[in-house]
């Protein structure tokens, strides 16, 4: 089975602290992807990255950024939490081009003060 | 227009009944369907799974695929307490950016 694996199930961070949220996979899976997801505004994608070192804008990268150094791993990085930033927080991972299937870690909730 | 759209819901059923879900789209490109149910504070997980028209079947769940109208659906057989959750429809191209085109989810309450 695919497991998708998220460092924190719950985060309390005040405004204007860096935050970080990592992301491993152990399936050796190309693509990792971050999303947020609100009530009523559906899963949003934050950013992408289809290869080590490789990053792809999504729908709403303004105050986010990631990386990825090791191809199990993707990390969100909140350069300065603000309090719309509060929300659930998913990563994801595909085995890659031609098998576009999700499989979505357990989430972290994050809320900004 | 949006490119996936689905009914948010909430749609309350008894135990027992068939729950019907549906989503429709806009780009013909699409070739991968998938659904997903997610549990209240969890992640989604992947519920079918379907490459371009037709049917497919896996124990109570049933879902369909018709291109032509671009239309999926979800069906749900003797639903169970269980089957409360969130049900998100997902679709991609076939040589496409990598990327889901998900609709917003569709809640579901079985009511014992």
């Amino acid at each position: 089975d695919v497991k998708v694996t998220q460092s924190s199930r719950y985060l309390v961070k005040r405004t204007g602290e860096k935050v970080f949220l990592e992301c491993v996979q152990d399936m050796d899976h190309e693509n990792m992807f971050w999303y947020r997801q609100d009530p009523g505004l559906g899963l949003r994608l934050i950013y992408f990255s289809y290869d080590v070192k490789m990053k792809e804008k999504g729908d709403i990268p303004e105050g986010y950024s990631v990386s990825r150094e090791k191809k199990e791993r993707f990390s969100l990085i909140l350069e300065s939490a603000s309090t719309n930033q509060t929300s659930m927080y998913l990563c994801a991972s595909s085995l890659g081009v031609g098998q576009e299937t999700q499989y979505f870690g357990p989430g972290t909730r994050l809320l900004v003060l | 227009q949006k490119e996936v759209e689905q009914d948010p819901g909430p749609l309350s059923v008894p135990e027992g009944a068939i729950v019907s879900l549906n989503c429709t789209y806009s780009n013909s490109a699409f070739q991968y369907f998938m659904w997903y149910r997610q549990y209240s504070r969890k992640g989604p997980e992947l519920l079918m799974y379907t490459y371009s028209s037709g049917n497919k079947e896996d124990g109570r769940f049933t879902a369909q695929v018709d291109k032509s109208s671009k239309y999926i659906s979800l069906f749900i057989r003797d639903s169970q307490p269980s089957d409360s959750a969130t049900y998100l429809c997902a679709m991609s191209e076939e040589y496409g950016n990598n990327r889901l085109a998900f609709g917003k989810g569709n809640q579901v309450v079985v009511i014992p």
